[in-house]
């Protein structure tokens, strides 16, 4: 069983489209966030949630906005798309804010 | 601020020879330390992490002692496989539950 799942895996969208991301954890965690990777593979937190509520919020424009509906589940979607937002989205989950995180696979957005 | 500084890469061995990949932080506090490791087209996993001063990490292999007097985590292994290859994070976590990762090192092991 997939611990931490996303969807779609792969994401290729036009410019100015509105397009959302899926995650998903079956592990009962607390945490959940979401990372971004770009080319270079660096990685920058976006997102925290704990208990569906925003605990980080980093430095990123307002057209991203995370929605959890429950525990289990931490959505992203992303307005008015732009070609500097095409990277790779990992979604992450943690058993307390201050435990170590499990990543899902990623979905790698390609902005055209 | 956190700040997490790692060996830049890349980084190409052959096969059964020893790895250290650097790492140094910036905190306040006592965070914990974590290496991570990303396989090509998969997500970052958990490698081994330590949550005190001169705790050591260890897993399949891999070593990492949290040295709070060089405020250091080097990741470490006695003879690297070509399974080995992949990207490895370093990363800190503060008490406040915030995050910050290394740039990351690409490891090369070639047979």
């Amino acid at each position: 069983d997939t611990a931490v799942s996303q969807t779609p895996k792969y994401l290729v969208t036009q410019m100015g489209n509105d397009k959302s991301i899926k995650c998903e954890q079956n592990l009962g965690h607390d945490t959940m966030y979401w990372y971004k990777q770009d080319s270079k593979k660096f990685l920058k937190i976006m997102f925290s949630y704990n208990n569906k509520e925003l605990i980080i919020n980093e430095t990123v424009p307002n057209r991203f906005s995370p929605k959890s509906p429950d525990k289990a589940h931490l959505n992203l979607h992303i307005n008015s798309l732009e070609l500097g937002d095409s990277a790779v989205y990992f979604c992450a989950s943690s058993g307390t804010f201050d435990a170590e995180a499990f990543f899902g696979q990623g979905t790698r957005l390609t902005v055209v | 601020g956190n700040s997490v500084t790692q060996m830049e890469g890349p980084v190409t061995l052959s096969e059964e020879a020893f790895l250290t990949i650097n790492c140094t932080y910036t905190a306040t506090g006592y965070p914990s330390l974590f290496w991570y490791v990303q396989y090509p087209g998969e997500g970052l996993q958990l490698l081994l992490k330590a949550t005190k001063a001169d705790d050591k990490g260890s897993n399949k292999g891999f070593e990492a002692t949290y040295r709070k007097e060089t405020t250091s985590f080097h990741l470490e292994k006695g003879s690297v496989q070509v399974s080995d290859s992949a990207v490895y994070f370093c990363a800190l976590l503060t008490n406040a539950g915030k995050s910050t990762f290394g740039d990351g090192t690409t490891l090369t092991v070639k047979p």
